[in-house]
């Protein structure tokens, strides 16, 4: 089936910390790959995607490559800030166009 | 550039009423989804719309809820007799079916419905 999986949190860091949250997804084809994030209270924010092999997705200094071999689109920033603490979702497309999300990952920066 | 827009933000009701939602998608959207989100986990997928037809249902979507979208602008979402375990975060995105890659738009979320069943 389609499923998405990704490391469990909390992850708490320093700030200007490097971050790293990994995910894999089940290989079903080659579904586009998705990062949202959530702020508390908010709803869901598209961070970057990626929708074919070796794609790099990038923005506000988050990254993340989809990786075919490994079935893994890990998500990296080389130094995050205080407001970068929320809850981030990697996602595949699955059929129908509907997204699968993994379970999400809290983040919390210390200044 | 308004974004997804869903009412109320906060619903808290007794056991076994009926309550509904309704979402707002980003204008000229042709997609509409409605996920549901408990705490700590990921969204789950619910049902999807493309323009008025409702073209999935998950497993998940009992018979106690349904959702329309009759002029395939606005969305509601209702449930019936509502339980416990329908205490949630309701969430609506809605996506574009413009552009050379249709099926690879990104879906804009909307800021969800909190229901609290007493």
């Amino acid at each position: 089936g389609n499923s998405v999986t990704q490391m469990e949190g909390p992850v708490t860091l320093s700030e200007e910390a490097f971050l790293t949250i990994n995910c894999t997804y089940t290989a079903t084809g080659y579904p586009s790959l998705f990062w949202y994030v959530q702020y508390p209270g908010e709803g869901l924010q598209l961070l970057l995607k990626a929708t074919k092999a070796d794609d790099k997705g990038s923005n506000k200094g988050f990254e993340a490559t989809y990786r075919k071999e490994t079935t893994s689109f890990h998500l990296e920033k080389g130094s995050v800030q205080v407001s970068d603490s929320a809850v981030y979702f990697c996602a595949r497309k699955a059929a129908g166009n509907k997204l699968t999300f993994g379970g999400g990952t809290r983040v919390l920066v210390k200044p | 550039d308004t974004g997804v827009s869903q009412n109320p933000r906060h619903k808290i009701t007794k056991r076994g009423q009926n309550v509904t939602f309704r979402c707002d998608p980003i204008s000229e959207h042709n997609r509409l989804y409605w996920y549901r989100q408990t705490l700590g986990q990921g969204p789950e997928f619910l049902t999807y719309f493309q323009n008025e037809a409702q073209l999935e249902k998950s497993r998940l979507l009992s018979d106690r809820f349904s959702a329309e979208r009759p002029k395939g602008s606005f969305s509601t979402l209702e449930i019936q007799r509502t339980e416990q375990g329908d205490s949630a975060m309701y969430l609506c995105a809605s996506s574009s079916l413009v552009g050379t890659a249709r099926d690879n738009q990104p879906q804009h979320f909307g800021d969800g419905t909190r229901l609290s069943i007493l």
